[in-house]
């Protein structure tokens, strides 16, 4: 099985300052055949499901702010929040789904400074 | 635009069976794959199983902690995805999520809350 590791697991950030999350994965997630990293990244406020933020490691999903950006390839990834927002406050997740089971991160908390 | 409905969640007692459901529109449900991802209260995600599509056998894949005990099912013509659940154990309490993987992208449901306590 793959494990997904994240780092840090909390993490404080002044308003409009850069936030990185990293996780590593203990296999590669790349696809060779097709040069798709299987990797996503979640975002989950209190009380309300988890929201896809980045998938293929890198693309952004639709409607999400351009200050988040993926990063990475084969076992170690990692998330970008450009100028910190206080809505960004939240619990960020990896998922691998390159094969069964789809492992996840521990999650990393995210706070403002 | 995707949607996902759970429900059947509820209170069970350790060792009872519970059934959920998950209503699925706004996509060609019989083309993609879906799975179930668990939160307990408090904690991180922990995916639970996947049911691939038609074009993959159905084949269905299990966390190692509910194999055996849990059967993630579809029924294509309802546009419905199931996770039986048996032999439920205490730490078996979460919110269950229903998900979607279109093209690498995946939508979630907002889940239905399972509490085993006697």
């Amino acid at each position: 099985d793959i494990v997904m590791t994240q780092s840090p697991d909390s993490l404080a950030v002044s308003l409009g300052e850069r936030a990185t999350i990293n996780c590593k994965s203990s296999q590669s997630v790349l696809d060779s055949s097709n040069i798709n990293n299987h990797l996503a990244w979640y975002q989950q406020k209190a009380g309300q499901p988890p929201k896809l933020l980045i998938y293929w490691a890198s693309t952004r999903e639709s409607g999400v702010p351009d200050r988040f950006s993926g990063s990475g390839s084969g076992t170690d990834f990692a998330l970008t929040i450009s100028s910190l927002q206080a809505e960004d406050v939240a619990v960020y997740y990896c998922q691998q789904y390159f094969t069964t089971p789809y492992s996840f991160g521990q999650g990393t908390q995210l706070e403002i400074k | 635009e995707v949607q996902l409905v759970e429900s059947g969640g509820g209170l069970v007692q350790p060792g009872e069976s519970l059934r959920l459901s998950c209503a699925a529109s706004g996509f060609s449900f019989n083309e993609h794959f879906m799975d179930w991802v668990r939160q307990a209260p408090g904690k991180g995600l922990d995916w639970v199983g996947l049911s691939k599509n038609r074009g993959a056998s159905y084949t269905t894949h299990y966390a190692a902690s509910v194999r055996g005990r849990f059967t993630v099912s579809r029924d294509d013509s309802k546009n419905s995805l199931y996770l039986q659940m048996n032999s439920l154990k205490t730490e078996d309490t979460a919110v269950y999520y229903c998900r979607v993987w279109i093209l690498g992208r995946v939508s979630w449901g907002q889940g239905t809350l399972v509490t085993v306590s006697s």
